[in-house]
């Protein structure tokens, strides 16, 4: 069972486009990660968010977790080709495992 | 920062052998590392969590005489594929965890069974 929804699975857009990314479940995270990941590589760790209603900046990334801490998102500021990657959020359930579940994924592209 | 060594980065084995692969971390201790598994396109499916000095949990559906996780130290956990066959054939990748909630991911390996 997959806990975590991503949409859209797939984006190509042009360079200097805006794009949301959405991370969505019926179930509560105690903490909500945001990776890249290149092919033939392992995850890189963009942002922890903890707090309900969190919003965190990294450059032109923004990251929000929802207040209910079931949700985020991700919205990239005038992409750049170097944004390409799969994007993958990955929640903590509020167990205090520490155990990351990881979303389906998003699969961007950004053209020049 | 935080860095985690895996090897190899890409085996490819006869079927029916076994294959270890390492997960280091070498700039930090780590007492719990995550062994996930990853198909072509595909978002990463958590395996099993590896603790220090104890057995390792596996997930649901996971097989654990087919995947033999060990954790022998703070700095380094091995999976080992038993018999493999095609269908194991994937990328896998290992985590070590840091201070709670941030874990550093390794480089992940290439299994190709013929």
């Amino acid at each position: 069972t997959q806990l975590l929804e991503q949409s859209p699975q797939f984006l190509s857009i042009q360079e200097g486009e805006n794009l949301t990314v959405y991370c969505n479940s019926s179930s509560v995270f105690s903490s909500l990660q945001w990776y890249r990941q290149e092919p033939g590589e392992g995850p890189v760790l963009l942002v922890t968010v903890v707090t309900g209603g969190e919003v965190k900046k990294l450059k032109r990334l923004t990251f929000q977790f929802g207040d209910a801490r079931k949700d985020s998102s991700l919205h990239i500021t005038a992409a750049q080709p170097g944004d390409t990657g799969l994007y993958l959020c990955a929640g903590a359930r509020a167990s205090g495992t520490y155990k990351y579940i990881f979303g389906t994924g998003t699969r961007l592209k950004v053209l020049a | 920062g935080a860095v985690v060594s895996q090897h190899p980065s890409w085996v490819i084995c006869k079927s029916g052998t076994s294959v270890k692969i390492e997960c280091r971390s070498l700039d930090f201790q780590a007492t719990t590392m995550f062994w996930y598994r990853q198909f072509p396109k595909q978002s990463l499916m958590l395996m099993a969590t590896s603790n220090e000095g104890s057995k390792a949990t596996y997930e649901q559906g996971v097989e654990k005489d087919k995947f033999l996780i060990n954790h022998a130290s703070l700095t380094l956990s091995t999976l080992t594929v038993t018999s493999a066959h095609p269908e194991d054939s994937s990328f896998y990748i290992c985590s070590a965890g840091l201070a709670g909630w941030v874990q550093y991911f390794g480089a992940g390996t290439r299994l190709s069974v013929l």
